[in-house]
């Protein structure tokens, strides 16, 4: 069974960055079958996709274009974890952030996904 | 902001069904097939559905759904108090803002 955890910060300052872990269990990072993603969910802009990193015999990253110019997702192969890193953060990107796999079958779906970290971008 | 769309709320008794529908585009649902996930208050996702209409182990039968054209449909028969949740679709998108996309989530309330 599949498990994430996620840790990292609750308070970010405004213009700084915000940093999160997902360490994961019963898979590895490295899977190549599977992604792993950030995705956040806030009253105004509902669940939104942030991107996710992937193997396929080297590594991948998609990004929303949303964020495109702010955001790098890495893989840790030693701890079997992938972080999220979102830079010059507002109060806008107030949310909870979600881990999540990233299954493939005839198409991708998140799979399972974590406890989720709410994130206050406040001074 | 969600491309797709669902309707705010739906409600019926025990017992009874309801239908949440997911309105998209030839971008993402015409071209992809469509994921569902139940939000429990104060939890997070949990998938329902995958590649339309495919229920993971655990997810009892009375969750079906179906995809048609650029909209998607869950259907939830026999409900239950416990079935009150948010309910979000999501899929790819393929327009300049692509990516993955949910819906604007769907509260079901049991009367």
């Amino acid at each position: 069974q599949v498990q994430l955890q996620q840790s990292g910060p609750g308070l970010v300052t405004p213009s700084q960055t915000l940093s999160l872990t997902c360490a994961i269990s019963g898979d590895s990072v490295s899977s190549n079958s599977a992604a792993w993603a950030w995705i956040r969910q806030s009253p105004s802009r509902g669940l939104e996709w942030l991107g996710r990193t992937y193997y396929r015999s080297r590594w991948y990253n998609d990004y929303a274009v949303s964020v495109k110019s702010r955001i790098t997702i890495n893989p840790d192969t030693s701890k079997n974890q992938f972080s999220l890193q979102l830079s010059s953060v507002t109060p806008e990107d107030t949310a909870v952030y979600y881990c999540a796999r990233d299954q493939w079958d005839q198409d991708w779906y998140f799979d399972p996904w974590g406890r989720g970290t709410l994130v206050t971008v406040s001074s | 902001q969600s491309v797709l769309t669902q309707p705010p709320s739906v409600s019926a008794a025990p017992g009874q069904k309801v239908t949440i529908s997911c309105s998209g585009s030839s971008s993402n649902i015409g071209n992809h097939y469509v994921s569902w996930y139940q939000q429990l208050p104060g939890t997070a996702p949990k998938l329902l559905i995958y590649d339309n209409n495919k229920r993971p182990s655990g997810i009892p039968d009375r969750f079906s759904a179906s995809k048609s054209g650029t909209s998607a449909t869950l259907d939830i028969t026999g409900l239950q108090t416990g079935d009150e949740a948010d309910y979000y679709c999501g899929t790819w998108d393929y327009s300049p803002s692509a990516g993955r996309v949910f819906g604007t989530g769907t509260k079901v309330t049991v009367l």
